[in-house]
Order: C-alpha cells, then structure tokens, then sequence
C-alpha cells in the first residue's frame, strides 16, 4: 500500500511564483516529516523537516506547512528560481529507526 | 568531512551477470541503508544495516539480492544473475549511531542491464 500521497506529478511556475506541494499519509504513528530536493544525475538532500508538534516550519525560502488531524503536510517554496527546478520528495519516518518511505515526487520546473 | 561515496556512479552489466554496489558512509555513521529508485518513480526502500548486522531487509527482493556491511570496508549490494529490470539508480544513505533521523544520501549508482 502507498504509505504517502504526493502530488502534484509536476509543476511549471514562472519566477518569483510560490509552488506548493502536498503530501498526504495514513499511519499515525510517523513522527518526522521531511522533504528532499533531488537534481538530476545527484542523490536527494534534505531540504527541510517538520515533526508533528508544531503546524509549520521556515528555513530560508522554505516552509513547511503541517495539518496533523488531516494527516497532511505541504512545502511551499517562497519567491522561486530557477535554481530551485528540481524533483521534490516529501517522506516519512516513525520512531525506532530511520527507514524512510518516500513520496512519489513532484518534478519543479521555474521558468525565468 | 567527506559525503557517503557510492562507486561505481555508472554500472552497466549483460543480463546474466553480477553487480556489485559498494557505499562508504559519512565519517562516524554505522548506519547505512540502500533505496532503489527507477526512472520517474520516488525512491524505495531495501535494506537497513549496521556493522554486521542486517536490521531491517524488507524491501529487498527475496532472490538474487544481497547486502553486507562488514566490520572493516564499505557496505555492500549485490545482486546476482542480474536482469532488464534490475536497471535503476541505487542510493545509499547514512547516519550516525545516535539515532538521528536525517539520513545523508550518497550519490547513486546507475545499473543499466543490457
């Protein structure tokens, strides 16, 4: 079963715009809710990461927006770039250890 | 301080053949985990591992794939009789043994299968 829910698939913005991608999960018990940037031909990165007690999370240009009773999480990218077309993964961790379940990833793209 | 290594970064086997992935993790990590991801699709996750431990092997694939992390040198991903579908990027990532949650991701290597 599909542990997280990502959408969209891909996103076209103009620079400047405020991208928003939504991730949606069903187990309760995940506690860590991160998100990557990956570049083409590179590893993901850890962009930003939010844990279920607080509703959001800046860094930067980044913010994370958390709903914990809709089970929902998003990431908005403020003033974009095209430095920032990239893939975006959302993900889930729960307690224990650190086995990360991936979303099915947004592909960015910011045009100038 | 050096990132996690992944060599080789390009693999390229006929069907039939051996693969070996081999992950040098972050300086002070004794966690390493391996992810597949194929072409437009997130990353999976396949194996869990401390210093010769194997923790969690869950999202491997029950036949042909193996992984070690030995006391000495880097983990290992092996995969034995490899096939088309086997082509996909593998990720290694790392952390330390504190319990922290991020994991720092290595490269990748490109397994293609002819």
């Amino acid at each position: 079963q599909q542990q997280v829910k990502q959408s969209p698939q891909s996103l076209i913005v103009q620079k400047g715009g405020i991208p928003i991608i939504n991730c949606a999960y069903e187990n309760t018990a995940f506690d860590y809710f991160p998100w990557y940037q990956q570049f083409p031909g590179k590893g993901p990165a850890l962009l930003i990461a939010i844990r279920p007690d607080v509703s959001e999370k800046k860094e930067g240009r980044f913010t994370i927006s958390f709903n914990k009773s809709a089970k929902q999480f998003s990431l908005h990218i403020m003033d974009s770039q095209p430095g920032d077309s990239a893939t975006y993964f959302c993900a889930v961790l729960s307690g224990g250890y650190q086995k990360v379940t991936f979303g099915t990833g947004t592909k960015l793209q910011v045009i100038p | 301080n050096a990132g996690v290594m992944q060599n080789p970064r390009h693999l390229v086997r006929r069907r039939g053949q051996e693969a070996r992935l081999r992950c040098s993790p972050m300086k002070g990590h004794s966690h390493v985990y391996w992810y597949r991801q194929l072409p437009e699709e997130g990353l999976k996750f396949m194996v869990y591992l401390q210093k010769e431990n194997i923790i969690d092997e869950s999202g491997m694939p029950k036949e042909r794939f193996s992984a070690e992390f030995p006391k000495e040198g880097p983990s290992i991903l092996r995969i034995q009789q490899v096939v088309r579908g086997d082509s996909a990027a593998y990720f290694c990532a790392s952390s330390p043994p504190t319990g922290a949650d991020e994991q720092f991701f290595g490269p990748g290597t490109r397994l293609t299968v002819l």
